[in-house]
């Protein structure tokens, strides 16, 4: 069955350091997302990206965080400047229509010390 | 803004019938999902009501009324697998008119089932 698959599975970084968590999608998808599960808390929605280009971001993706498509199977996230606070469980997911249902990773969950 | 609301804990009997309910607030709403997680695993999808009424896969169902905000997940026949937490989340079109959804979680059921 296929499936997103999340790398690394848990990342260690220290604060101000970038870190790129990387996704890869089901083949056939074309709508992907970021969310974001702090420890114990809710799964909050960061970005949506269709076609290239960012479709909708939330509050929480502000200017230290980007998104890219960098070839045909990527989809990756990238934190600029970390902070204590981006400790989370990081979860990717793909559809195959903008209005289908989306698919999770396994995860992947960050520490900034 | 948007909000929902579910009971924080259940607690239900192997091979008993529970139902968490989901009442939401929210702009744009499109229609209402429930997701299952396991400790330290990811969403799983389960079920999706665009309409109002029930939908139902295996032992599981959701129910939605739009007038009324509110639906609701059914799980039928619980095994110790069932064990989780459950989140309904509804799907939002963004402001933007953008061509794909987000969802907004609640913040989740625990469900434990016991012998």
């Amino acid at each position: 069955e296929p499936e997103v698959t999340q790398t690394p599975s848990h990342q260690v970084t220290q604060m101000g350091q970038e870190v790129i968590l990387r996704c890869v999608p089901i083949s056939n998808h074309l709508y992907f997302y970021w969310y974001r599960q702090i420890l114990g808390q809710k799964v909050e929605f960061l970005v949506s990206f269709y076609n290239n280009e960012i479709s909708e971001k939330s509050e929480i993706f502000d200017d230290q965080f980007s998104v890219e498509r960098p070839d045909g199977s990527n989809f990756t996230l990238k934190i600029r400047s970390t902070k204590l606070e981006d400790s989370a469980m990081y979860f990717c997911a793909s559809s195959d229509e903008g209005l289908a249902e989306a698919f999770f990773g396994q995860g992947t969950r960050l520490t900034v010390v | 803004g948007q909000s929902l609301e579910q009971p924080s804990e259940v607690t239900a009997v192997e091979g008993a019938i529970v139902q968490i309910n989901c009442t939401y607030q929210t702009s744009g709403f499109y229609g209402l999902s429930w997701y299952q997680q396991h400790d330290g695993g990811a969403p799983t999808f389960l079920s999706y009501n665009g309409l109002d009424g029930l939908e139902e896969t295996g032992r599981f169902s959701s129910f939605l009324s739009r007038s009324d905000s509110y639906g609701y997940l059914l799980l039928q026949e619980l095994q110790m697998k069932d064990s989780a937490s459950y989140f309904c989340a509804v799907r939002d079109i963004p402001p933007s008119g953008a061509g794909s959804y987000q969802l907004t979680f609640g913040k989740g059921t625990k469900l434990s089932v016991i012998p």
